[in-house]
């Protein structure tokens, strides 16, 4: 089975301008997550998808945004960069939808995304 | 403020050494997860614990869960420098499912 896929793996953008970044879940994972990592604040809860809807937000401004595809598929967005917002940002999928249940999600390799 | 809180940040250490890392905080956690970290990659799951003073094994890697499920800790027995990457802990809170994520401990293990 195939692991969980990002494009692109790395991108150098400036401020101001926006970008769009994918994510394929593992085939038969309906539930997406996204994450930024950093240096200086390590993994931060960005958002979740799952058949669609966005079930869980983390507290980030609202130049984020995401969507996710039919096919459980998910983008995320982020306007008017700033230079703060270079980071590795991580999709994850996960199998089991339902809350309260201890869950695996595995991850893919990040997006390097670089803001000049 | 973190609410995971990982201990010690970075830890260089020799082959064949023992050690032990922490994960700390002052929230209880529903599950917690211990993940391992190369560069360029996404973390890799290690090991999940659900119960208050559970402990599981992975060969030389121990872990456990404290009895009040607000800390855990993860101990390598004879470190070799495969095990050398960034190590993480994350938890779940009541029916979340959303991971929070310490900040991670970055372990060298030198031959």
């Amino acid at each position: 089975k195939a692991g969980v896929t990002q494009t692109p793996r790395y991108l150098i953008k400036t401020r101001g301008q926006q970008v769009t970044l994918s994510c394929s879940p593992i085939s038969g994972h309906r539930s997406v997550s996204w994450y930024q990592q950093t240096p200086g604040q390590g993994l931060q809860f960005l958002f979740e998808y799952f058949s669609e809807t966005q079930r869980n937000k983390g507290n980030f401004p609202g130049r984020f945004s995401g969507r996710q595809f039919s096919n459980s598929r998910s983008e995320m967005n982020v306007s008017t960069l700033e230079l703060g917002d270079s980071a590795l940002y991580l999709c994850a999928s996960s199998s089991l939808p339902t809350s309260g249940t201890v869950y695996t999600q595995y991850f893919g390799p990040g997006t390097r995304l670089t803001v000049l | 403020t973190q609410l995971l809180e990982q201990s010690p940040q970075f830890l260089s250490i020799q082959e064949g050494e023992n050690l032990t890392v922490y994960c700390n905080s002052s929230s209880v956690f529903s599950s917690l997860q211990w993940y391992r970290q190369e560069p360029g990659e996404g973390p890799v799951l290690l090991v999940t614990v659900v119960t208050g003073g559970e402990v599981k094994k992975l060969k030389r890697l121990t872990f456990q869960f404290g009895d009040a499920r607000k800390d855990s800790s993860l101990h390598i027995t004879a470190a070799q420098p495969g095990d050398t990457g960034l190590y993480l802990c994350a938890g779940t809170q009541g029916g979340s499912e959303k991971l929070v994520f310490g900040k991670g401990t970055k372990l060298t293990v030198n031959p």
